[in-house]
């Protein structure tokens, strides 16, 4: 089944600042890759997602770029906010129906201001 | 539209109780997930569904149960509760398997303690 690894698992960065986190999967035929927020005692919100077919996707300050052939995606916020302390945590669907996603161990990012 | 609702909010059980958690979405979504999250971990699956009469197992399923009698309800059943089921946990649904067109959304949570 698909693994996917996420890091780092703490960041601290200054307010302004960019903020990048990192995730690798394992299964080739993975296609739809979901980044999501989780502030503190709230529910997983999904941020921004990108198909295997696109190499990056930008959202305001947010963006994602896939790597398709070295099977990593990452999470770009630039530009950093005290509101952008949270947890995130990136997610990797297979291919040819499969109905899970596989979540990574999450990145507890802290923006200092 | 409520979206993913999830009753109770918070709840503590004594070891060996049994309970229910409930969860309740209204967007006609076929497919619905129960996933836990133990303090500062990430999201592990316990079991899905993808349509009413559907269910299977998840990475985590030992201790719990499911039904998927309606499309709107998927509850989670437990039927001798440990310590370590202590966690948050989340349901969720999508209309069809993830994908852009396709999001998947959680409801709000159940904080769950067993002493």
């Amino acid at each position: 089944g698909e693994n996917v690894e996420q890091h780092p698992s703490t960041l601290s960065v200054q307010e302004g600042d960019s903020a990048v986190i990192k995730c690798t999967y394992s299964d080739s035929a993975s296609n739809y890759f979901p980044w999501y927020k989780q502030e503190l005692g709230k529910r997983p919100q999904l941020i921004i997602d990108i198909r295997s077919n696109v190499g990056e996707k930008k959202d305001q300050r947010i963006a994602v770029t896939l790597n398709k052939t070295a099977k990593h995606f990452s999470l770009h916020i630039t530009e950093t906010q005290p509101e952008d302390s949270a947890v995130y945590f990136c997610a990797a669907l297979a291919n040819f129906g499969n109905e899970k996603l596989t979540f990574g161990t999450g990145t507890r990012l802290t923006i200092i201001p | 539209n409520a979206g993913v609702t999830q009753t109770p909010k918070f709840r503590i059980l004594k070891i060996g109780q049994s309970m229910t958690l409930q969860c309740t979405q209204d967007m006609n979504h076929n497919y619905m997930y129960w996933y836990r999250q133990d303090p500062g971990m990430g999201l592990k699956l316990i079991y899905y569904s993808v349509g009413a009469g559907i269910t299977d197992k998840g990475e985590v399923p030992n201790g719990y149960n499911v039904s998927r009698s309606t499309t709107e309800d998927f509850p989670l059943r437990l039927e001798l509760a440990a310590p370590s089921q202590t966690s948050v946990y989340f349901c969720a649904s999508s209309p069809m398997p993830p994908g852009p067109s396709e999001r998947q959304f959680f409801g709000p949570g159940t904080r769950l303690t067993v002493l």
